[in-house]
């Protein structure tokens, strides 16, 4: 069974800091994705990785993924206020199947 | 611009009750998706579809059925709703577009609570 695990699960930041969100998986997958939901919302495509060493960035988040590790990066550089929200990170083993999720990383940026 | 409608976005039913949770796409996607979302065990999959009339069980597909008669519409039905049915239930639809994988858009979601 396909698990995904997200860390840390709450992240409390000051503006302008650094952080990086991690998300392990346990199958092996090339495909991995990001999203983000507000509250009250639904979620939101953020990133779309599918290949080992693939990175993509926008804005001041940055996402990579290494299939070897199993694993996945958001990287969050100088937090501003309006980055404040839960992502979710989330893996599918074939094409077009199913995904699981992470449980979620909610990030509060605080000035 | 909305392209996944969920027709209810609050609903109170009571337990026992049949419960109808309709979705509907208009990106003319092969893939429909149900999952459910609570606090501190992000989404987890009920049911989804990759063809009209087809259906698989996700994770968690007891007490829950699925219908999917046309393209765009997929529905989560609760037989007989249980209060541990309370949650928020999101729709998702997804394609692979001339190969290129998009990810899945969701819909507004649905809260429902049995009381």
């Amino acid at each position: 069974e396909l698990k995904v695990e997200q860390n840390p699960l709450f992240l409390s930041m000051q503006e302008g800091k650094n952080y990086t969100i991690y998300c392990n998986y346990s199958t092996t997958s090339d495909r991995l994705y990001w999203y983000r939901q507000d509250p009250g919302k639904s979620l939101e495509s953020l990133f779309v990785l599918l290949s080992n060493g693939a990175v993509k960035q926008e804005g001041r988040l940055m996402a990579s993924l290494d299939t070897k590790a199993r694993l996945s990066t958001l990287h969050i550089t100088a937090a501003v206020h309006d980055l404040s929200a839960t992502y979710f990170c989330a893996v599918d083993e074939y094409v077009g199947n199913d995904m699981r999720f992470g449980a979620g990383t909610r990030l509060t940026v605080k000035p | 611009d909305v392209k996944v409608t969920q027709s209810s976005r609050y609903l109170v039913k009571r337990t026992g009750e049949k419960v109808f949770l309709e979705c509907v796409q208009d990106m003319d996607h092969e893939n429909m998706f149900w999952y459910r979302q609570d606090p501190g065990l992000g989404l987890r999959l009920i049911y989804f579809s990759y063809d009209v009339k087809m259906k698989e069980k996700g994770d968690i597909p007891e007490g829950y059925s699925v219908s999917r008669e046309k393209k765009e519409r997929f529905s989560l039905i609760l037989e007989s709703a249980s209060t541990n049915q309370t949650s928020m239930y999101l729709c998702a639809s997804s394609s692979l577009d001339r190969g290129i994988d998009y990810g899945y858009t969701f819909g507004s979601g649905t809260r429902l609570t049995v009381v």
